[in-house]
């Protein structure tokens, strides 16, 4: 069954600390994998997509990492700021019936304190 | 350049009402997407439009309908509300793979 598991659900860090957002997939076969920022009562807006043969790619203080061979995807903050307050959805998209079928973690909800 | 708007932001139901969710896109994307968030959940599928005049289920298409009205808009429609479809509804857009999204329709199925 293709699934997105992340990790972890919540996570509070004080304003100015990193942090790592882990998502875990079982999609096959994969073509890309996405990171989404949704702020509270927001839609998602993108951050990065990576392919099967990108490994890392940064967007501003965002880093996402992509290992292919062990299905695992990471999304760094470097010095985190009260806006990065929101939830970090990971989303993979697999071939399925012809076209590419997107499946949504369910997201890691970020907190940072002042 | 609005991208995605949906109406209603919010909105109450008694169980059997009917209604209608709106999105409207000012994009020129093709391609169109219902979806779900629950909570715990991720977001699934509820119907797509991969261009003006076509229309596809996704993963959890029942109890809904949907119209694909015209290139810029592409509604979704609830004929007999019931409590399990509780939920905040979104309205995406796709162009090559990335995904845009409206701001939400949150709704309430007493």
């Amino acid at each position: 069954k293709n699934q997105v598991e992340q990790s972890p659900q919540s996570l509070i860090i004080l304003e100015g600390k990193n942090c790592t957002l882990q998502c875990n997939y079982t999609v096959s076969p994969f073509s890309n994998l996405r990171w989404y920022k949704q702020d509270t009562g927001r839609g998602p807006v993108s951050l990065t997509i990576m392919t099967f043969s990108e490994n890392t790619k940064s967007n501003g203080r965002y880093t996402a990492t992509l290992d292919a061979d062990t299905k695992q995807s990471s999304l760094h903050i470097t010095a985190s700021q009260l806006s990065d307050s929101a939830s970090y959805i990971c989303v993979v998209s697999g071939l399925s019936g012809g076209y590419n079928k997107l499946i949504f973690g369910a997201g890691t909800r970020l907190a940072v304190h002042p | 350049n609005a991208g995605v708007t949906q109406t209603p932001k919010f909105q109450v139901l008694k169980t059997g009402q009917s209604m209608t969710l709106q999105c409207a896109q000012d994009m020129n994307h093709n391609s169109m997407y219902w979806y779900r968030q629950d909570p715990g959940m991720g977001l699934r599928l509820i119907y797509y439009s991969a261009s003006e005049g076509t229309t596809d289920k996704g993963e959890v298409p029942n109890g809904y309908n949907v119209s694909r009205l015209n290139k810029r808009e592409f509604s979704l429609r609830l004929e007999s509300a019931a409590p399990s479809q509780t939920s905040v509804y979104f309205c995406a857009t796709r162009h090559q793979e990335t995904q845009y999204f409206g701001p939400g329709t949150r709704l309430l199925v007493l």
